[in-house]
């Protein structure tokens, strides 16, 4: 079975600051790893994964996330946050191979400031 | 851009009656879920459907808990007999040729029952 856990259940930051959302993550077998996000008022919607390769990905709006497997890891980060980055993150996993279903951490509310 | 849709975005039940949350997944997709969020607890699975049948549940998706897709369009959840417990934010979701995470997320229905 899988768990993720996001300690941070709410962040507030000023306009232009950076920011790391930490998520980190317990399985037995090897894992899919992702970010949803979810802006107010709309439905979940995928930031970013990791499935092989390059442990650093990207979204195309500036998050970057980083596969961190002796830390079983994967945080968020940006640079500069903007006000319109202003939402609910979660991190998900799932079973490489096995199972279909995400399994997710409580969510991060990330509030930028201006 | 196609997108999930749910109806009711909101309803409110009195326990003990019947509920039907409709889901609307994108139309060449072929995977649909049910995920669940209780109020300040994590986003849960409930089920996975595929070729007009449950691929797998989680243990919250009991005998009160059916899906269907009635038509070729349509997937429907229903709570045959609802407990207060049942309140929760109802995600549908839905993907395409083959799961790698990138669900595709309705804005939810909001359950409440009194």
């Amino acid at each position: 079975a899988q768990s993720v856990t996001q300690l941070d259940s709410q962040v507030p930051v000023f306009e232009e600051a950076p920011v790391e959302l930490r998520c980190n993550y317990s399985s037995s077998v090897s894992v899919y790893l992702f970010w949803y996000v979810q802006y107010p008022n709309q439905g979940l919607q995928l930031l970013l994964k990791y499935l092989s390769g390059s442990t650093l990905v990207e979204s195309i709006n500036g998050f970057e996330a980083e596969f961190n497997k002796s830390q079983t890891s994967f945080h968020l980060r940006k640079p500069s946050v903007h006000i319109s980055d202003t939402a609910e993150y979660f991190c998900a996993v799932s079973s490489q191979g096995g199972s279909e279903k995400l399994v997710f951490g409580k969510g991060t509310k990330l509030t930028v400031n201006p | 851009e196609p997108e999930v849709t749910q109806t009711p975005s909101h309803q409110v039940t009195q326990m003990g009656q019947e509920v039907i949350l409709r889901c609307v997944p994108i139309s060449n997709h072929l995977y649909f879920y049910w995920y669940r969020q209780i109020l300040g607890q994590k986003v849960e699975f409930l089920v996975s459907f595929y070729n007009n049948e449950i691929s797998e549940k989680s243990e919250i998706f009991d005998d009160q808990f059916s899906v269907e897709r009635p038509d070729g369009s349509n997937f429907t959840l229903k709570i045959r007999s609802t407990k207060l417990e049942d309140s929760a934010m109802y995600f549908c979701a839905s993907t395409g040729t083959g799961f790698n995470g990138e669900l595709f997320f309705g804005e939810g229905s909001r359950l409440t029952v009194l």
